[in-house]
């Protein structure tokens, strides 16, 4: 089966850093994908990983270890905007190109 | 069109009707993918198109769940029969193509179901 861990809920203060983990056990990796949500939007794209090491993008970076089954999602310089549920996904080959998503990390940020 | 699109947006419907949502995925295309997500959860895949075909139902919740996908654009999820249980937003999404690293899966904005 396909498990895909992350943390419930996290508290951060305005211009700091936070990292937010997750663990996925799938089969066929074929890559990972972080998205942020705002409550009663739909999810939008942050980031992808498909190869070991660091992505960066802006004040958003995200990182893989395929070996470990591990991700994390940096995200630095915080803002007010950036509470929001961040959902890790990963995306696996069996039956072609299905994207399993995480319950979603609820980060709040707090000036 | 330049993003996935679904409609309604907005559905209320009594219980034990029939609804049909519909998404109409970015222009070219061909993977197209539905996801549930309740209030407060995580999204729950329900169905996957690769061009017009499903390989991948696995997620459908029940039998009264139906998926289509006709030209290898639009798609359209029916559930009949609609219990309480079925309120949620019906989210969208499509990507470019099967199998190749760097396809960013985009959504669209959600079909909210309500029923009463």
């Amino acid at each position: 089966g396909q498990n895909i861990d992350q943390p419930t809920e996290m508290t951060a203060t305005e211009g700091a850093i936070v990292q937010i983990n997750c663990t996925y056990q799938t089969s066929g990796f074929n890559g990972l994908f972080w998205y942020q949500q705002h409550a009663g939007e739909a999810p939008t794209f942050l980031s992808y990983n498909v190869l070991d090491g660091l992505e960066e993008k802006g004040r958003f970076s995200s990182f893989l270890s395929r070996s470990k089954g591990y991700s994390y999602l940096l995200s630095k310089e915080l803002q007010m905007k950036d509470s929001a549920s961040y959902l890790c996904a990963v995306r696996v080959l069996e039956y072609g190109n299905k994207l399993v998503f995480g319950a979603g990390t609820i980060l709040r940020v707090k000036s | 069109g330049a993003g996935v699109s679904q409609s309604p947006s907005n559905k209320v419907t009594e219980k034990g009707k029939d609804v049909e949502l519909r998404c109409d995925p970015i222009s070219g295309h061909t993977a197209l993918y539905w996801y549930r997500q309740s209030l407060g959860q995580g999204l729950e895949f329900l169905i996957y198109f690769q061009g017009n075909s499903a390989p991948d139902k696995s997620g459908l919740p029940s039998d009264r769940f139906s998926a289509e996908r006709t030209g290898g654009s639009v798609s359209t999820l029916t559930i009949q029969r609609t219990q309480q249980e079925d309120s949620a937003v019906y989210l969208c999404a499509s990507s470019s193509r099967q199998g190749e690293w760097g396809n960013t899966i985009y959504f669209g904005e959600g079909s909210w179901l309500t029923v009463v």
